[in-house]
């Protein structure tokens, strides 16, 4: 099962940029890479996805180096609406996937004014 | 947009009392997820259904069981709630299309076993 690590913590202010890297050494061929984002009392939302190289959408970028063992996500000028927690997942999509997506405890974002 | 909905946002129950947790999807998603959330350990998932009438077993089934009769609905059952049942429950379903499988999770329901 591939494993994630990602830093507990992180802290930054508004109208930065800031990238959460998460690493995943034991990335199989078919996995992809996921990230969801947490408000307090609320289900994880979905922000991006991705394959290898470079993903990047109306919310986040998400960078893939060729050997796939990590990956970052990239927030750009974040607001304070942007506190929350950040989940990377590794999975393999398909019927029998699940048993294969792991959470982990994901990145607690904060930002101040 | 896809809505998950979960029967209840907070429940408190007695230990011993069995416990129905219902998640009702709209977007005719074929795999259902159960997980709890305990702070310092992430999400951790209970069990899943990839059809109606199927069900596997995630990483911390002891204690639990779920059915699933409709392809909308995927209930989670405490057969008798024990304390350490107290936690955030969160229902989720997902669809697979071009090789990516995105989960869509509902709001949760944090039980309190007494």
């Amino acid at each position: 099962l591939a494993k994630t690590t990602q830093p507990i913590s992180m802290d930054s202010y508004e109208g930065q940029e800031v990238n959460i890297t998460c690493s995943h050494n034991n990335i199989a061929t078919n996995d992809y890479i996921t990230w969801y984002q947490q408000f307090p009392s609320q289900g994880p939302r979905f922000i991006i996805q991705g394959y290898k190289t470079k993903v990047t959408n109306e919310v986040a970028s998400l960078f893939i180096p060729a050997d796939r063992k990590s990956s970052t996500l990239s927030l750009p000028r974040v607001s304070l609406s942007d506190t929350a927690v950040y989940y990377c997942l590794v999975g393999d999509p398909g019927y029998s996937s699940a048993s294969k997506i792991i959470f982990g405890s994901g990145t607690r974002l904060s930002i101040r004014p | 947009d896809v809505k998950v909905t979960q029967s209840s946002r907070y429940l408190v129950k007695r230990t011993g009392e069995k416990v129905f947790l219902e998640c009702v999807q709209d977007m005719d998603h074929e795999n259902m997820f159960w997980y709890r959330q305990d702070p310092g350990l992430g999400l951790r998932l209970i069990y899943f259904s990839y059809d109606v009438k199927m069900k596997e077993k995630g990483d911390i089934p002891e204690g639990y069981s779920v059915s699933r009769e409709k392809k909308e609905r995927f209930s989670l059952i405490l057969e008798s709630a024990s304390t350490n049942q107290t936690s955030m429950y969160l229902c989720a379903s997902s669809l697979v299309r071009g090789g990516q499988e995105t989960q869509y999770f509902g709001p949760g329901t944090r039980l309190l076993v007494l």
